[in-house]
């Protein structure tokens, strides 16, 4: 399968546990999005990066979350001391960095987080 | 940021047409028009995207008016396996088409 594949799939935690979920895009892709969708609302945009540096995080963020791109492959997102809140499905996606702009975006089956 | 209103909800009869309008009134110079569709517990998946005039692919038609302030998709013959939420999207700037998704349109098709 040379899709957006993320794991777990699905994630039980008790509040104020840490959590981490990976993102593994498609290999030639330079740019890798987080995304949060509750039931109901649009993805909301978290972060992206393009290769190994993050380029743009939402305002939205608290500071208990946190991603990585090491290597510019593989990502992490890490939520700290989880909240109820903070129950969702976490969607990732990656794109090709096109000359000029304009580029469909892939997406991973998601990660669906339930803090009890 | 040019953000993004699409209808909330719409039904339509299988094997008719249907035509989704997006207003994006602040569009930019360089961003692109997108639209992605959303089955339940999946993500997103890409159907078409555009930057003016009309573009065709082998699921959807994209209708771009000369001065951009809104788009439609267009659907032809429904079918009960496109029941779905349909986003538009504009990108804030060149390349980085695919950050902010708005709340979307949920399609309904009736048998």
């Amino acid at each position: 399968d040379t899709g957006v594949s993320q794991d777990p799939r699905h994630k039980i935690t008790k509040r104020g546990q840490n959590v981490t979920f990976r993102c593994d895009p498609i290999s030639e892709h330079n740019r890798l999005y987080w995304y949060r969708q509750t039931l109901g609302q649009g993805p909301e945009f978290l972060t992206y990066f393009q290769n190994e540096a993050q380029l743009e995080k939402s305002r939205l963020l608290s500071d208990r979350f946190s991603a990585e791109r090491p290597k510019g492959s593989f990502s992490t997102l890490e939520i700290q001391r989880t909240e109820q809140g903070d129950s969702a499905m976490y969607l990732c996606a990656s794109s090709p960095l096109k000359a000029g702009g304009g580029t469909e975006a892939f997406f991973g089956q998601g990660t669906r987080l339930t803090v009890v | 940021l040019a953000k993004t209103t699409q209808p909330i909800s719409m039904d339509s009869y299988e094997g008719q047409e249907v035509n989704i309008t997006c207003s994006h009134n602040n569009i930019a110079t360089n961003d692109y028009i997108t639209w992605y569709q959303q089955f339940p517990s999946q993500g997103p998946r890409f159907i078409i995207q555009g930057y003016k005039t009309k573009v065709t692919n082998e699921v959807a038609s994209l209708f771009i008016p000369a001065d951009r302030k809104s788009s439609t998709l267009s659907l032809p013959r429904v079918s009960l396996s496109d029941t779905a939420v349909y986003y538009c999207l504009v990108g804030d700037r060149a390349g980085a088409n695919n950050l902010f998704f708005g709340t979307g349109t949920r399609l309904t098709v009736i048998p």
